[in-house]
This record gives structure tokens, sequence and C-alpha cells, in this order.
């Protein structure tokens, strides 16, 4: 099956930097999402974005999906960012999606 | 965006019981819906595929006569984790997408169940 990459695997910031979260997959995929994990486990989407360049107040992703990558952007972090990202694929005529192996991300005051 | 709930969102049963978790699809009809298990620090893994009236698709390592799902109703899929174990702690989290907006859009998922056996 395709395999899904996440990095950096943690990442400790000051409030205020900026910061960009990198997933690599292994195939072609015509589904891409980014989540925001929180601390009480809910899923919080962020993007649906296959291909091409998305943005939302401070986040924005990009993905080259001829490159098999995507990346979020996170500009001026706060506290409430903490927590683990994680992008999920989808397969050609596969509908499940399968999880990258996530950032933990700590923003420090 | 569609809207999935997922009760309970916790759980604490006695080893040996059997737990049911409810994903609903509150406004939007889901003919498909996915299980996934998370443990604790690492990744989300499918568990299994719930079509609705029929049995489900599950996963390679999945134990379908543990897990039981059923797909009733076009809003409405159950996992019922059977005798459970201490092994079986763990954060289970359904998904639905909405067929009306077309094949292979944005998933979205329920709150989640942290379930502990002790």
């Amino acid at each position: 099956g395709i395999q899904v990459e996440q990095s950096p695997p943690d990442l400790i910031l000051q409030e205020g930097a900026n910061s960009t979260l990198r997933c690599n997959f292994s195939d072609s995929v015509n589904n891409l999402q980014w989540f925001h994990q929180n601390p009480w486990g809910q899923l919080i989407n962020l993007f649906y974005i296959p291909s091409g360049t998305k943005q939302n107040g401070r986040l924005s992703a990009t993905t080259v999906a001829t490159e098999r990558y995507s990346l979020l952007y996170i500009s001026s972090s706060q506290t409430t960012d903490s927590g683990v990202y994680f992008c999920a694929v989808g397969t050609f005529g596969n509908e499940k999606l399968t999880f990258g192996t996530g950032t933990r991300l700590t923003i420090i005051p | 965006g569609a809207v999935v709930s997922q009760h309970p969102s916790r759980v604490i049963c006695k080893s040996g019981t059997s737990v049911k978790i409810e994903c609903r699809s509150l406004d939007f009809q889901a003919t498909t819906m996915f299980w996934y298990r998370q443990f604790p620090k690492q990744s989300l893994m499918l568990m299994a595929t719930s079509n609705e009236g029929s049995k489900a698709t599950y996963e390679q390592g999945v134990e379908k006569d543990k897990f039981l799902i059923n797909h009733a109703s076009l809003t409405l899929s159950t996992l019922t984790v059977t005798s459970a174990h201490p092994e079986d702690s763990s954060f289970y989290i359904c998904s639905a997408r909405d067929p009306t907006r077309g094949t292979n859009t944005e998933a979205f998922f329920g709150q989640g169940t942290r379930l502990t056996v002790v």
C-alpha cells in the first residue's frame, strides 16, 4: 500500500515563529487532507488539497502531486496551534484514507 | 462542512464485556463509513470500511469477530468491541463523506471514543 511520511516528527517553536510541515507519499493520489488533532483527540479539518495551493488565515498548504509531496505552512504561531498535525491521502478508486506518521508541534509562550 | 457525531466520547469497561460505539452522519446520508484506531502517540490506522446494507470490509489483521460493525441505516454505523481486553484500550474514530459532493471528496471525522478496558 501507499506509504506516507511526515517530517519533522517533532517541532518546538517560540510563539510568533513560522513553521513548515512536510508530507511525502509514495504513489499517485487523488485526495489529500491536512488535519490538526487537538489534545482531546478530535481531528480538525484544515485543508482538502489534492493539488494546488490554499490559504486560510495564518495557515496555507501546497500540494505538488507530480512530485508526491505536500507542505503545510503555519505563520505567526500561537500556543493554540500546539498538537499533532496529520496528512492523509487517498488513491484512485479507493475511498479510504491512509494517514501519515504525524508531526507533533509544541508552541512555547 | 458535513457533520459526523460519535458517541460515547469516553468509556471504561471491565475485561470480558462488550462496548458499542455509534457513528452518525447528522446532515447527510453516508453509504460508506470508516473506522480507525489510534494507539497512544501513534498515527491512525484504518480498521474497516462499513457499508450500508452489506458486510463490512476489514483491513488485514483486524479480527472481524472481535470488532463487529453494523451499518443498518444511511446515517448510523456502530462498532462493537466484543469480549474486550486491556489491549483493546485505544482511541476509536469514525469518518464519512457526503456523497452528494462527489466521489473521493473531503472526509469528516467524529469526535472519537477513548476506550479503557480494566
